[in-house]
């Protein structure tokens, strides 16, 4: 089986533009999280989605958003880019049946860089 | 705000030694997983240990849990050159919802071969 995707791997933008970062999950998955990993650093929790509906939010500001599609795919955008959204971002999905103890699986990332 | 915290932040060692890696954390916690991640790539999820377990072991990984003083430790037997890469520590907890993972600064093992 494959696991988790996503899409780009690299990426370069620049300040105040838009990116959308994209995720497939494991099949059977129904739960995707969004971490961001700054360097040098653990990721850190930015969006739960379980079934569609976000479940749990980290401390990122109002530029950053996500859905989830029916085929539990799911996007995360952000807006106004700032150089301190340099990051790699991951994605993680789970079976979602148990909202704890669940094991994450990660995808590769995507690494965006802001100029 | 990382929740916990790995112990030492790098750590050398030669092939075929032992590695031990240490994560203290803050709030309970439901369950504590150790990842490693290889160069900056995704993170590949090592081990699940749960509060109400105190060892659990998986080939050459050995994983402590010690919920009074609230730490962990991932012992790493007869290292490899493959060991390279940085370990993290992630704990999930009754307080936040979902499968909301908080991860520790990680440490970089380096294996001499």
């Amino acid at each position: 089986d494959a696991g988790v995707t996503q899409s780009p791997t690299h990426l370069i933008k620049t300040r105040g533009q838009h990116v959308t970062l994209r995720c497939s999950p494991i099949s059977g998955h129904k739960s995707v999280s969004w971490y961001q990993q700054v360097l040098g650093q653990g990721p850190q929790f930015i969006f739960q989605y379980y079934e569609k509906e976000e479940r749990g939010r980290g401390n990122f500001p109002d530029r950053f958003s996500a859905r989830q599609f029916p085929n539990y795919s799911s996007e995360l955008n952000v807006n106004a880019l700032l150089l301190g959204d340099s990051a790699l971002y991951l994605c993680a999905s789970s079976l979602g049946r148990q909202w704890l103890g669940e094991t994450q699986y990660f995808g590769p990332g995507t690494r965006l860089l802001v100029l | 705000s990382q929740q916990g915290e790995e112990d030492p932040q790098a750590l050398s060692i030669q092939e075929g030694e032992n590695a031990t890696m240490n994560c203290s954390y803050k709030t309970s916690i439901n369950n504590l997983q150790w990842y490693r991640q290889n160069s900056g790539r995704g993170l590949v999820h090592l081990i699940l240990i749960r509060s109400n377990e105190r060892e659990k072991h998986s080939g050459r990984l050995r994983v402590t849990l010690d919920t009074s003083k609230k730490s962990s430790s991932l012992l790493i037997t007869a290292s490899r050159a493959a060991d390279t890469a940085s370990y993290f520590c992630a704990t999930d907890g009754w307080e936040t919802s979902g499968s909301r993972l908080t991860f520790g600064e990680g440490t970089q093992l380096t294996v001499n071969p």
